[in-house]
């Protein structure tokens, strides 16, 4: 099945403390991104990826790493989490130059 | 830098028609795209236009003009699982610009 996993699903952490949230897709794709989801302010591209080793800044990168290694992952950082950083986050991929992305499933931040 | 605007909210009856506008303020625009998010779910594609005019799938149709920076989403044979947000989305473009920037949303309210 073609899909989009992230890991873990919810978190709850405190501020500093260094977490990791992972996301894999297995259809290939070479488009790979992070967005936030805040009421009211919808999704808000935190980092996206064109391929290996090339990545870039979205609109809200700050306190946010990511790495691309492999095609099929793409991990989010949080160095040193604060309580802003309390969100909706979504990994997502797609066909670079293609109008569709395909989301995983969402994973719940809150940092206390 | 880009923007969206979305209506925050809209409600319609079931079995009616709905619209949801979408106008955009964008550099390196290369066609908008939308997407159905139900509470707690991952954003799902629905539709794209790459050149303006209509583009039917099922009950749903998007809409777009270049000319006047707009679109929209065109919902038909309301049912009560419409209900959802709706986000209008400018895609990652082959070339130059890869960002993507979603507008904030528009919930949809089905009533019987």
């Amino acid at each position: 099945e073609a899909q989009v996993t992230q890991n873990p699903r919810y978190l709850i952490t405190v501020t500093g403390k260094k977490l990791t949230v992972t996301c894999s897709q297995n259809m290939n794709h070479e488009y790979m991104s992070w967005y936030r989801q805040d009421p009211g302010l919808g999704l808000r591209q935190i980092y996206y990826s064109m391929n290996v080793e090339v990545t870039d800044k979205g609109d809200v990168p700050e306190g946010y790493k990511v790495s691309r290694k492999e095609k099929r992952n793409f991990p989010l950082i949080l160095e040193s989490p604060s309580p802003n950083q309390t969100s909706l986050y979504f990994c997502a991929s797609g066909i670079q130059g293609g109008e569709t992305q395909y989301f995983g499933p969402g994973t719940r931040l809150l940092v206390l | 830098g880009q923007s969206l605007e979305q209506p925050s909210e809209v409600t319609a009856v079931e079995g009616a028609i709905v619209q949801i506008n979408c106008t955009y303020q964008t550099s390196g625009f290369y066609g908008l795209s939308w997407y159905q998010q139900h509470d707690g779910g991952a954003p799902t594609f629905l539709s794209y236009n790459g050149l303006d005019g209509l583009e039917e799938t099922g009950r749903f149709s998007s809409f777009l003009s270049r000319s006047d920076s707009y679109g929209y989403l065109l919902l038909q044979e309301l049912q009560m699982k419409d209900s959802a947000s709706y986000f209008c989305a400018v895609p990652p473009g082959s070339g130059g610009y890869q960002k993507v920037t979603f507008g904030t949303g528009t919930k949809l309210q089905v009533i019987p």
